[in-house]
């Protein structure tokens, strides 16, 4: 079956080190990923899209990869801070059917 | 630009009632979809218009349906509302004509039945 999965436990990580989130996937194959964030009772917000033929992006504190023979993601945010803790989600982009395949985010803790 | 707005904010509706949600996308974007978010759950895809007709639904009941305007503005109705119905609903509006859709969401409405 395709399913995709993401830390289901929130992570909880020490402020000024690095955050690293999972996303994992079978059964699909993406021509994009994206990550987004999203606050406690908002909507999500767009933070970074990566291409099936790139391996890493990065944006300011943020780094995304991309492994498409491990159907995997990963998500990095350096010298993370307090204000970065938030649910963070990924979404395949099949670019064929107008339709992002969602996982269930994982919850970021960032302590002081 | 103004962002993606959602009307009402807050719902409280009761069983067997049914209601309509209002988005009003960023000027320009064609593309709107409409998600269901319940607590533990990623976003489950309802539908997704494009010019006023709908390219994709996704696998909900028929009590859900959509449509969008000529102004590209959408609604979803809910006809018979469930206790299972309760949830935050999402629209995102973009581009999307062809590559990558990024999606710009709106704040949501929170629905609860009671």
């Amino acid at each position: 079956s395709q399913k995709i999965e993401q830390n289901s436990e929130a992570l909880n990580i020490q402020e000024g080190k690095t955050a690293t989130l999972t996303c994992n996937y079978t059964n699909y194959s993406p021509a994009y990923l994206q990550w987004y964030r999203q606050d406690p009772g908002r909507g999500p917000v767009f933070l970074l899209l990566i291409r099936e033929n790139e391996k890493e992006k990065r944006k300011e504190r943020l780094k995304v990869t991309f492994d498409t023979t491990l159907k995997q993601s990963l998500f990095h945010i350096t010298a993370s801070q307090p204000a970065d803790s938030a649910t963070y989600l990924c979404a395949l982009d099949m670019d064929s059917n107008y339709q992002l395949i969602w996982g269930a985010g994982t919850k970021l803790i960032i302590k002081p | 630009k103004a962002g993606v707005t959602q009307t009402p904010r807050y719902l409280i509706k009761t069983r067997g009632q049914q209601v309509t949600l209002s988005c009003s996308p960023i000027s320009g974007h064609r593309s709107v979809s409409w998600y269901q978010q319940t607590p533990g759950q990623g976003l489950q895809f309802l539908f997704e218009y494009f010019s006023e007709t709908q390219r994709n639904k996704g696998n909900f009941p028929g009590r859900f349906s959509g449509r969008q305007f000529s102004n590209s503005r959408s609604e979803m109705n809910v006809s018979t509302l469930e206790l299972g119905d309760s949830a935050l609903y999402l629209c995102a509006s973009s581009f999307r004509l062809a590559g990558a859709d990024t999606q710009y969401f709106g704040p949501g409405t929170r629905l609860t039945v009671l």
